[in-house]
């Protein structure tokens, strides 16, 4: 069954602006990650968040986690043209052996020149 | 060095054909997966296996059979192809439980 739903479906900003990505999920986790797939590639991790955490930075990457929400949003700053890619969350559930990840639908983020 | 790499990369076929898709990782980890992502991007998990052993299998038909001849190989052999096994098939491995998964680029299967 499918754990994470992201919003927006498709995103469209200007370079130089942020991009967000939101993500809600309905069962315990252990832990979310987000994960970037360009067009005919795989997916590339990007984050790893725990449950016990509540925000996480990497270099232009901001993410936040609220479990009482059971939701993580994803911020990119400073967006570039190489950005442009589809955003994935995925969630290692609890109770679920976590020999499995549970992937969203994705965003689908254009950034334009 | 390409870290889960699988081939082919494009693989189309007939109806009622058997095919199967190759995944090789040198990164030493122990679990390995293949995912399926559909039409509108969907992601789901079919297998997981940990040290050769099957973990997971996701309701999915039993005309798809994983085999791992060593733990840095899982293939995916699909007997009886159907026109909704059209997709893209993705091969992950992970060093833990949980932690990141590495992909491979996929393999776009049509079948006509």
């Amino acid at each position: 069954s499918q754990q994470g739903e992201e919003d927006p479906q498709a995103l469209s900003i200007q370079e130089g602006e942020n991009a967000t990505m939101n993500c809600s999920y309905k069962t315990s986790i252990n832990n979310l990650q987000w994960y970037r797939q360009n067009s005919g590639r795989g997916l590339v991790h990007l984050i790893l968040i725990r449950s016990n955490e509540r925000e996480k930075h990497s270099g232009r990457l901001r993410v936040t986690l609220d479990t009482s929400k059971k939701s993580s949003s994803l911020l990119i700053t400073a967006s570039r043209a190489a950005d442009t890619a589809s955003y994935f969350c995925a969630t290692d559930e609890s109770g679920a052996g976590s020999y499995q990840l549970t992937f969203g639908k994705g965003t689908k983020l254009s950034v334009i020149p | 060095d390409t870290a889960v790499s699988q081939t082919p990369k494009y693989l189309v076929t007939q109806m009622g054909n058997d095919k199967s898709i190759k995944c090789e990782q040198n990164l030493g980890h122990d679990t390995m997966y293949w995912y399926k992502q559909d039409s509108k991007k969907f992601l789901k998990i079919m297998f997981s296996y940990n040290n050769k052993e099957l973990i997971i299998n996701e309701t999915v038909p039993n005309r798809f059979s994983p085999k791992s001849p060593d733990k840095a190989h899982l293939n995916l052999h699909i007997n009886s192809l159907e026109l909704g096994d059209s997709a893209v098939y993705f091969c992950a491995s992970s060093q833990a439980p949980g932690s990141p998964l590495h992909f491979g680029n996929g393999t776009r299967l049509t079948v006509t």
